[in-house]
């Protein structure tokens, strides 16, 4: 596709459930990146993959999340036995090599009740 | 604590006029600064960047200034249009780190 593509757009799951967040980057960047953004606040960074690797994991706020990255191309961020506090907007971002402007998908708006 | 932080969190201009949003920096280290608009339910857009070793980048009717003495940098939007209406988020990027640090993002409205 022409962009960044997050599925699914919305999840709603119950306190203690597993979520699969995935995001396809747009065809030829090799970086990808998580943040998410929490109510009235800015965009939070979470991981970043460069190729599979992810060299920099330093925004993974407890050991409950985790993300890989598959043939360079798509990721998943799993979060498990969610939490209310992890209700947020799950944002993917992507970039050539060295880049400096990451672009975008839409987010997935996660609700745990 | 807040490396970006906007300030204002929302201005209201007329049509035709001119927008300036503010942001401010704490890190030194930062040295590529971006500004994004953001619209309901859809993910960021970039719009314009600016690297440290300059003061000024012009786009069109977007123009972001960089005082690195203040840690300031501010986005001017000249004339202002309606459709110019989202929220604008100042990010900023340290050297040899490739994550992104955003501020809480303001709320631009633009009345026709």
């Amino acid at each position: 596709g022409a962009g960044v593509s997050q599925s699914p757009s919305n999840k709603v799951t119950e306190k203690g459930k597993d979520v699969e967040l995935r995001c396809d980057p747009i065809s030829g960047h090799t970086a990808l990146y998580w943040y998410r953004q929490s109510l009235g606040q800015g965009l939070e960074f979470l991981i970043y993959f460069q190729g599979n690797s992810a060299p920099d994991k330093s925004g993974l706020p407890s050991d409950r999340f985790s993300a890989e990255r598959t043939g360079g191309s798509v990721s998943t961020l799993t979060i498990q036995r969610t939490q209310q506090e992890d209700s947020a907007v799950y944002l993917c971002a992507s970039s050539f090599k060295g880049g400096n402007i990451q672009y975008f998908g839409a987010g997935t708006r996660l609700s745990v009740l | 604590d807040q490396q970006v932080k906007q300030n204002s969190p929302s201005l209201s201009v007329q049509e035709g006029r001119i927008s300036i949003l503010n942001c401010d920096y704490t890190n030194s280290m930062f040295d590529y600064f971006l500004w994004y608009k953001k619209y309901p339910a859809e993910g960021p857009t970039f719009l314009i960047s600016i690297s440290s070793i300059k003061d000024k980048n012009e786009d069109g009717r977007f123009t972001v200034f960089l005082n690195k003495s203040a840690k300031h940098l501010s986005l001017h939007i000249v004339p202002s249009q309606p459709g110019d209406s989202a929220v604008y988020f100042c990010a900023a990027r340290q050297g040899g780190s490739e994550k992104l640090v955003f501020g809480k993002g303001m709320k631009l409205t633009v009345n026709p």
